[in-house]
């Protein structure tokens, strides 16, 4: 079955650095989302991303958070200062077209890590 | 607004025994609604989903899960646990076109031997 990859697996930081998380989504899919998952918490959706823009994304999705498609496979988060808080498995996922029906392929997680 | 709510952070079964693991939403309008299962060091992975027609769905490695209307539940059984059961198990709800999923806090499946 094809997989989304996701790069690093753990990324340690400092508070404060800026962060980018990386995603290649499967290939022919056009819809891709981030969800992050804070130790023993809910997954909780960030932002989903078609068409090169946002098309939705939560409150935490704030003005530190950004996505990009900056080529035709990569898919990436960027936090700009990051902060304690901002310590979770960050997850992204893909699927192929707009059906609620259609199932959501996710990448293994990055482990972000801010000390 | 819609939620879920899967009752209990840790399950813990018997090798060779059922496995039951449950999921209550709310929401206005008709769910789609899924299991995932993350294995460890893995992501989630889609076991089943209910989205229209038949109630009982079966989903991968021997699961299935019921969809009760009336009592707004889709939980997750299995008859007989299996070691390479144990994972954390989520429920998610989906009500929008865009597809933003409405996690469970996720329940960890422990089998013993």
């Amino acid at each position: 079955e094809p997989e989304v990859t996701q790069t690093p697996s753990h990324q340690v930081t400092q508070m404060g650095q800026e962060v980018i998380l990386r995603c290649v989504p499967i290939s022919n899919h056009l819809y891709f989302y981030w969800y992050r998952q804070i130790l023993g918490q809910k997954v909780e959706f960030l932002v989903s991303f078609y068409n090169n823009e946002i098309s939705e994304k939560s409150e935490i999705f704030d003005d530190q958070f950004s996505v990009e498609r900056p080529d035709g496979s990569n898919f990436t988060l960027k936090i700009r200062s990051t902060k304690l808080e901002d310590s979770a498995m960050y997850f992204c996922a893909s699927r192929p077209g707009l059906s609620r029906t259609e199932k959501l392929f996710f990448g293994s997680g990055t482990q972000l890590s801010v000390l | 607004a819609q939620s879920v709510t899967q009752l209990g952070s840790h399950v813990s079964v018997s090798e060779g025994a059922l496995v039951l693991l449950r999921c209550n939403y709310s929401s206005s309008v008709p769910p789609y609604l899924f299991w995932y299962v993350q294995y460890p060091n893995q992501g989630l992975q889609l076991l089943l989903k209910y989205t229209t027609g038949a109630t009982l769905v079966k989903g991968i490695n021997g699961f299935e899960a019921e969809f009760k209307k009336s009592e707004t539940s889709f939980h997750l059984t299995k008859p007989s646990a299996h070691m390479s059961d144990a994972a954390e198990y989520f429920c998610a709800v989906s009500v929008d076109s865009n597809y933003q999923l409405i996690w469970g806090a996720g329940t960890k499946l422990i089998i013993k031997p």
